[in-house]
């Protein structure tokens, strides 16, 4: 079945340092990637996402790109803010072959990242 | 106002006791789902639904059930809750295959 391993957690950064969370999956078909965000007390929300080979999603600083050939969608962001202390989740949409999504997604375990200032 | 609300919000019961989570939504949304998370294992689908007539288990049902009463309402059951459900439940919608889930807030269950 589908899968996504997130790196180990938790991460402990200075501000404005550099951060990577690694992301690999194990899929069929075509799946569409995505990473989630939990702020402490919340529900997750989307950060961003990318739905085929090579795409890279965007957002807050965040990027991501879509690598079908390592089968990573690894996070990154250049200057790390105290706000972006949260809980980080990689998660997949499966897809069969032929293109048709169900909607269900499959989650990595979060990585906890804490950023000092 | 929040589109997607859960209730409640934080709820302490005990073993052998009948609970239901509630869940609504403001978006329109067709699909809904259920998830729990626990600490180190991200979040895993319990149930997931297309509309109100489509109602389907996911990776973890045993112990759980669901209803379907509108297309803004997904309820969560547990018919005799144990000690090792006690976790955060999520409830979720999505557009369609493929598009984000908007999540609710969660709700803190804990069995005693």
């Amino acid at each position: 079945g589908d899968s996504v391993t997130q790196m180990e957690g938790p991460v402990t950064l200075s501000e404005e340092a550099f951060l990577t969370i690694n992301c690999t999956y194990t899929a069929t078909g075509y799946p569409s990637l995505f990473w989630y965000v939990q702020y402490p007390g919340e529900g997750l929300q989307l950060l961003l996402k990318a739905t085929k080979a090579d795409d890279k999603g965007s957002n807050k600083g965040f990027e991501a790109t879509y690598r079908k050939e390592t089968t990573s969608f690894h996070l990154e962001k250049g200057s790390v803010q105290v706000s972006d202390s949260a809980v980080y989740f990689c998660a997949l949409s499966d897809y069969n072959a032929g293109g048709t999504s169900y909607g269900k997604l499959t989650f990595g375990q979060g990585t906890i990242l804490t950023v000092h200032p | 106002d929040a589109d997607v609300t859960q209730t409640p919000r934080n709820r302490i019961t005990k073993t052998g006791k009948r609970i239901m989570l509630e869940c609504s939504q403001t978006k329109g949304h067709d699909r809904m789902y259920w998830y729990r998370q626990d600490p180190g294992l991200g979040l895993r689908l319990i149930y997931y639904s297309f509309d109100v007539k489509d109602i389907n288990k996911g990776e973890i049902s045993d112990g759980y059930s669901v209803s379907r009463q509108a297309q803004a309402k997904f309820s969560l059951s547990l018919e005799s809750a144990i000690p090792n459900q006690t976790a955060l439940y999520f409830c979720a919608t999505s557009f369609g295959g493929g598009y984000e889930q908007y999540f609710g807030p969660g709700t803190r269950l804990t069995v005693t």
